[in-house]
This record gives structure tokens, sequence and C-alpha cells, in this order.
């Protein structure tokens, strides 16, 4: 079946890096999402790797993928205050909206 | 370019009452979806509607059903609404062309906060 597991929580001190974990179980996942979502808000986009990707690198962000071990990571550089949200890993099909979601990590930066 | 809406934001409703909920979709966007997300979790797939039918269904009751009109939008409905239904309800479009060669990411609404008292 299909399960997509996060740690719960991360605080980091701006300025310095931010890296957010994610495991999944479904190895025919066409493609691994972060969302971000912040308090009160809906879910925004942030990135979306293709499975037969190892990395993806937006600005900031870099997403690094480990097909073996079934391990998504995503990187925030120089992380601001305004980067303080719930981070939430996804996985399916491109299009196809049955996207399996994890619980989300709640990412708080530190002024 | 207007993106995903929905209405209403909030809704406060009693056990046992009936609930509908809307969604526009982003001009062009033929691709529905509804998501569950009670407090303190990730969003649930409820319903994929496609060019008005029902392409998907996650693991609800059949007091969840919705529908989806000939301009695309679509209804979510709950009927002898629980308690445990209080959540954030999320509309997600996207496009997917007709050969479904070309699609897009999910694009998310704000979202419908129902609380059932």
């Amino acid at each position: 079946g299909e399960d997509v597991e996060q740690s719960l929580f991360l605080s980091v001190r701006e300025g310095d890096s931010s890296v957010i974990n994610c495991t999944y179980t479904d190895s025919s996942s066409t493609y691994l999402y972060w969302y971000k979502q912040e308090p009160g808000a809906g879910l925004q986009l942030l990135t979306y790797i293709f499975s037969n990707m190892d990395m993806k690198q937006d600005q900031r962000l870099t997403v690094l993928l480990n097909k073996k071990d079934k391990h998504l990571s995503l990187r925030i550089a120089d992380t601001q205050t305004g980067d303080s949200a719930i981070y939430f890993c996804a996985e399916g099909p491109r299009g196809y909206q049955k996207v399996t979601f994890g619980t989300g990590t709640k990412l708080q930066v530190i002024p | 370019d207007a993106g995903v809406t929905q209405s209403p934001t909030h809704l406060i409703k009693t056990r046992g009452q009936q609930v509908t909920l809307r969604c526009s979709p982003i001009s062009g966007h033929k691709s529905v979806s509804w998501y569950q997300q009670v407090l303190g979790q990730g969003p649930q797939f409820i319903f994929q509607y496609y060019e008005k039918e029902e392409r998907g269904r996650g693991n609800f009751p059949d007091r969840f059903s919705a529908r989806q009109f000939p301009n695309y939008s679509s209804e979510l409905n709950v009927n002898a609404l629980l308690l445990g239904d209080s959540a954030l309800y999320l509309c997600a479009s996207s496009f997917i062309n007709r050969g479904g060669l070309k699609r897009t990411e999910a694009f998310f609404g704000q979202g419908t906060r129902l609380t059932v008292v």
C-alpha cells in the first residue's frame, strides 16, 4: 500500500540550511512532491521531482531522491522566517490527483 | 489569472445536517479533485473528476459524494454530518489534455474549513 512518513518538527536558525526528510513506500510513483502550507492557507506546490531523477535544484530549494531507500529530502538554503510553515511530502502520478501525502513537518525558523 | 476558488471559506454545521462545498478550477483545467485535511494530518484523497466523470475515489463512506458540471466546476456533498467530518476541505485542479500526454501538477485552492458541532 501507499504510505508516506515524515518527522513532525524541525527547528533551525535564520540563515542556516533546513533539511526535511521523507520516506515513501509506493515504488510505482511517478512524481514526488513537496508542498508548503502556511497557517490557515491551502497548499502551495514548491517543487517536484520525477522518479527517475536523483536531484533537482530550484533557487534555494534542492530535492534529493534515493530510489533504492525510497527516501526524499528537501533542503532549503539560507532559511528565512518566511519559510516557517508545514511542509508536506507527497507521491503520485502527475496530473492524476490521487496524491498520497505525508503527515507534514512543521518548520520553525528562529530569528 | 484566477487560481482555484472555493466557497464558502468557513462553515459551521450541526451533526446530522448536510453540506455542499463548491470549487471552481483554473480556467482550462478539466480535472478536479477533493481532499480532506483533518487538523494535524496531511490531506486525504476523496474524489477525482475529469470531464465530468468520476475517475477515482478514496476510502470515504457513501455519505460523501461529488459531481462536476459542464463548466468543470465541482461540488462536494456530505450527508449526515458527524463531528469527525470537521476538517479543511481542499479542492485541486489540473490540466490533462485529451490524450493524457500533457498534464500539469495539481493547483490547490485555499480550502473550506468545515466545523461540525
